[in-house]
């Protein structure tokens, strides 16, 4: 089945700093989202992007599909944006959706 | 509009017994997925319904088992609960298959077997 990397695993950055979440995967992708969990464990959906560029406030995200990777932008990081960033990704065909392993960010004040 | 919501929020059972976690997504969506979270797997598919029929179904036991009911309500059942099966579940909800839509989530259930 496609396999999903997420870098980095760990991230710690001063509040304000900017950062940049990847996610790369196998093989072509009908669906590719990126989600938020806060540390009450709600999932929050943030983008549905399985290609081109999107914004929302201080976030926006990139997925490049002919090169299978995704990329997560946060800027003035708040402590707020603390928690685990997840991308998801379902292949072509009838198949699930797969979860990477997740980006763990703390943002400190 | 209401969220995604689910019950209960937190249970407790001990090994061999059964346990149903219910979810009742966004109004008017009609696709519902499930989703196993642990700390050593990470965030798992479990199964998706569309329309009361079992769309998809991921790599876990026949004592994990689900179905969707009319008003696209979805509940899912574990039988013979092993230790190995405390943990997070998620469900999601969407519009249409999650192919093609966004999914919203649940706060979850957290299952304790012990």
């Amino acid at each position: 089945g496609i396999q999903v990397e997420q870098s980095p695993p760990d991230l710690i950055l001063q509040e304000g700093a900017n950062s940049t979440l990847r996610c790369n995967f196998s093989d072509s992708v009908n669906n590719l989202q990126w989600f938020h969990q806060n540390p009450w464990g709600q999932l929050i959906n943030l983008f549905y992007i399985p290609s081109g560029t999107k914004q929302n406030g201080r976030l926006s995200a990139t997925t490049v599909a002919t090169e299978r990777y995704s990329l997560l932008y946060i800027s003035s990081s708040q402590t707020t944006d603390s928690g685990v960033y997840f991308c998801a990704v379902e292949g072509t065909g009838n198949t699930p959706l797969v979860f990477g392993k997740g980006t763990r960010l703390s943002v400190i004040a | 509009k209401a969220g995604v919501t689910q019950t209960p929020r937190y249970l407790i059972k001990t090994r061999g017994q059964q346990v149903t976690l219910s979810c009742s997504p966004i109004s008017g969506h009609r696709s519902v997925s499930w989703y196993q979270q642990t700390p050593g797997q990470g965030l798992q598919f479990l199964f998706e319904y569309f329309s009361e029929t079992q769309r998809n179904k991921g790599n876990f036991p026949g004592r994990f088992s689900g179905r969707q009911f009319s008003n696209s309500r979805s509940e899912m059942n574990v039988s013979t609960l092993e230790l190995g099966d405390s943990a997070l579940y998620l469900c999601a909800s969407s519009l249409v298959p999650q192919s093609t839509d966004t999914q919203y989530f649940g706060p979850g259930t957290r299952l304790t077997v012990l």
